[in-house]
């Protein structure tokens, strides 16, 4: 299994990012993935879930309303856009793996390494 | 939001060692929880989840016990690569929390 991300940037306050996660050794449409970010030096926050079929999303509040997450399951990918970005957001993010085949088990057996968003002035 | 507290925050510890983490929910989540091992610059590992199930291919020496609002993770016999930070993790109830951590080091 394999998760890549790519897309973490340095960006101005107010800016935005699209994140990307391409994945590799199982099979993407049977599982839900998710977003988990890590600010510099501190713990693991849930940032965002979509089902194997993109009909279920959810997003912590500290990113809903300015946050899409979003799946192609041809390509085998996942994405996160984020708008209206801060400094409390600047993190490492994480593209993670459902633990449970089919409906979500909610807990996260593979991650990518991580793509790094810095939001400075 | 479910908050997860984690005792100790840090933990010395020799080769050899048992050791047992706490964590603590602020309300009840039967047994939908999880730990993980994260190494410093590397992303997180699961250990185990839904409380006591190990995950595939982590060693016998980590083990899960508890349910509700109380949970442990014992590491028997501590290993050099084992020295780590560990978190907990409930998935009851959105949004999905981590404890703050519980860094082990070598004494």
């Amino acid at each position: 299994v394999q998760l890549v991300e790519a897309g973490g940037v340095g960006v101005q306050p107010g800016g935005s990012v699209r994140l990307s996660c391409e994945v590799s050794g199982f099979t993407f449409d049977d599982f839900a993935m998710h977003w988990v970010r890590q600010a510099p030096g501190k713990g693991l926050e849930w940032v965002s879930l979509i089902t194997w079929d993109g009909g279920g999303r959810n997003y912590a509040d500290s990113v809903k309303g300015r946050t899409t997450i979003s799946r192609d399951n041809s390509k085998k990918s996942l994405f996160l856009e984020m708008k209206s970005l801060r400094p409390e957001d600047t993190a490492v993010y994480y593209c993670v793996k459902d633990g449970n085949y089919g409906p979500p088990g909610y807990f996260f057996d593979f991650w990518g390494l991580g793509t790094l968003v810095t939001v400075s002035s | 939001d479910i908050q997860l507290t984690q005792s100790p925050s840090f933990l010395s510890a020799s080769v050899g060692d048992t050791v047992t983490i706490t964590c603590r929910a602020s309300q009840g989540i039967r047994s939908d929880f999880a730990w993980y091992q994260q190494k410093p610059g590397k992303a997180p590992k699961l250990l185990i989840y839904a409380a006591t199930t190990l995950q595939i291919g982590v060693p016998s020496r980590f083990s899960g016990s508890g349910s509700g609002t109380e949970f442990t993770l014992t590491i028997s016999s501590l290993q050099s690569e084992d020295f780590a930070t560990y978190y907990c993790q409930q998935f009851n109830t959105f949004p999905f929390t981590f404890g703050p951590g519980t860094k082990v080091d070598i004494k």
